[in-house]
C-alpha cells in the first residue's frame, strides 16, 4: 500500500513562494497519478491540480492557472507543489493524494484519491 | 465555490439512518462521471469511503452505502455511530474544471 509523508508546516510572507513536498512510498510511483488538495481554515476541499509521473504532464485548477507548479522526481519517489504570490488566502492545509489512471475509455481520468498525505500547514501572513 | 452541492450539516441519533445528498450537474455526475465519498475526522486528512458510486474499500464498514442517480449522488449512514461524527464530502469529475468536491457536510451524533 502506498504512503505519502508531507514535509512540514510554512510560514511565509505575502508575494512570496512555498514548495511543498509528498514523498511516497510502497508502490510504483510512476503508475499512478499525484494531486494536490487544499482546505483553508473551517473551508471544504479544493483540488489544485495533479501530475501522472510517467506523463510528465500536470493539468491545474483553472484558479490556480499560472501560480502553480507541480512536479515530480521520480528518482526520489517525490512530488513537489510550489504555489508563488502567496496572499493571506492560501493559508490552508496542503495535502497530496494518489490516484489510479483510467485510459480504458480513450481519454485519461483519474479514479478516487485514496492514500493521502498528512497534511502541510501553509500560513501566510505579514 | 463548489459545483457540487451537499447539506450543510446532518444529524441523528445513535443507530438511527442518515443520508448526505450531493447535487450536481449535465457537466458532472449527470454526465456519468463515477461520485466517490471521503470521511474527514476532526483534525485529519480525508479518507476514502466509497470509490465508484457505490464500492467499500477494504476496512470501511458496511453500514456506509452509497448510490447515484441522474445528477445526484447519496451517501446513507445506518446504525449511527458516535465514531461517525465528521465531515463527509463527495467528489467527481467536471468536464470543465477537473476534479470537483462537494461543499461538505457536518455530520453529528446526537
Amino acid at each position: 500500500q502506498v504512503q505519502l509523508v508531507q514535509s512540514g508546516a510554512e510560514v511565509k510572507k505575502p508575494g512570496s513562494s512555498v514548495k511543498v513536498s509528498c514523498k511516497a512510498s510502497g508502490g510504483t510511483f510512476s503508475s499512478y497519478a499525484i494531486s494536490w488538495v487544499r482546505q483553508a481554515p473551517g473551508q471544504g476541499l479544493e483540488w489544485m491540480g495533479g501530475i501522472i509521473p510517467i506523463f510528465g504532464t500536470a493539468n491545474y485548477a483553472q484558479k490556480f492557472q499560472g501560480r502553480v507548479t507541480i512536479t515530480a522526481d521520480e528518482s526520489t519517489s517525490t512530488a513537489y507543489m510550489e504555489l508563488s504570490s502567496l496572499r493571506s488566502e492560501d493559508t490552508a492545509v496542503y495535502y497530496c493524494a494518489t490516484a489510479e489512471v483510467d485510459c480504458s475509455g480513450g481519454s485519461c481520468y483519474l479514479n478516487w484519491f485514496d492514500p493521502w498525505g498528512q497534511g502541510t500547514l501553509v500560513t501566510v501572513s505579514s | 465555490q463548489s459545483v457540487l452541492t451537499q447539506p450543510p450539516s446532518v444529524s441523528g441519533a445513535p443507530g438511527q439512518r442518515v443520508t448526505i445528498s450531493c447535487t450536481g450537474s449535465s457537466s458532472n455526475i449527470g454526465a456519468g462521471y463515477d461520485v466517490h465519498w471521503y470521511q474527514q475526522l476532526p483534525g485529519t486528512a480525508p479518507k476514502l469511503l466509497i470509490y465508484g458510486n457505490s464500492n467499500r474499500p477494504s476496512g470501511v464498514p458496511d453500514r456506509f452505502s452509497g448510490s447515484k442517480s441522474g445528477t445526484s449522488a447519496s451517501l446513507a449512514i445506518t446504525g449511527l455511530q458516535a465514531e461517525d461524527e465528521a465531515d463527509y464530502y463527495c467528489q467527481s469529475y467536471d468536464s470543465s474544471l477537473f476534479y470537483v468536491f462537494g461543499t461538505g457536510t457536518k455530520v453529528t451524533v446526537l
